[in-house]
């Protein structure tokens, strides 16, 4: 079946302006994360859904960062005032549970550059 | 707070080669473990994981884990590695016996290069 999806792959903006990130997960997912990689590191958290509610939000690095999933599916990260150290690989993952045994499903990420 | 270390951060080998990547966490409580792998121009894929029962697990491509409790590690190991065998790898925990059961902390990141 079809895999975690992202849009757009790449997002070039410019300093001050709003972005929005798209993630659909595999279907019947009900889990859903957000992470952030920056060149050179691993993934870091910013949060994760267990359906629609944020169960863990504890990642985020400020409140220009926050993230809807209003349905259940599809998720919506949403930066405000972007500052040039935004600019990371903002990666998408789901799994059928927050408690699944069988790990995360990555997406191919969103990179975003902040001019 | 959680933390993991990969010990390096590039290992070049050459076909046939033996490997072994470290990895360490800083957790006392009962975790989970993984290991992704991010092959070039792809996204990342879980290579193995330790949940519980046997602390030598085997994942997919011939990759095996140890989990050493007492020396808070996870080892990745490969008895022969192969061309396509390079990529990035990383190291995750996740606390089991937390609220935040979703979270993932990785690790840096261990760039893989095998020659042929």
């Amino acid at each position: 079946g079809a895999g975690v999806s992202q849009t757009p792959s790449n997002k070039v903006t410019e300093k001050g302006k709003y972005v929005e990130l798209r993630c659909d997960p595999i279907s019947g997912h009900t889990a859903l994360y957000w992470y952030r990689q920056s060149l050179g590191q691993g993934p870091e958290f910013l949060i994760y859904f267990q359906g629609t509610g944020a169960a863990d939000d504890s990642g985020l690095p400020n409140d220009r960062f926050f993230a809807v999933r209003p349905e259940g599916s599809v998720s919506t990260l949403k930066i405000q005032r972007t500052e040039r150290g935004d600019s990371a690989v903002y990666l998408c993952a789901s799994s059928l549970r927050d408690r699944a045994q069988t790990g995360q499903f990555f997406g191919p990420g969103t990179r975003l550059t902040v001019l | 707070a959680q933390s993991v270390s990969q010990h390096n951060h590039h290992v070049i080998l050459s076909e046939a080669a033996s490997l072994e990547l470290g990895c360490n966490y800083s957790y006392g409580g009962t975790v989970n473990l993984f290991w992704y792998v991010q092959y070039p121009g792809q996204h990342l894929q879980l290579l193995l994981k330790y949940f519980s029962g046997d602390p030598l697990v085997k994942g997919i491509k011939g990759f095996e884990a140890e989990f050493i409790k007492s020396k808070f590690s996870f080892n990745l190991r490969k008895p022969s590695v192969q061309w396509s065998d390079t990529a990035e790898y990383f190291c995750a925990v996740r606390d089991a016996g937390g609220t935040s059961y979703g979270k993932l902390t990785f690790g840096q990141g261990t760039i893989l290069t095998v020659h042929p």
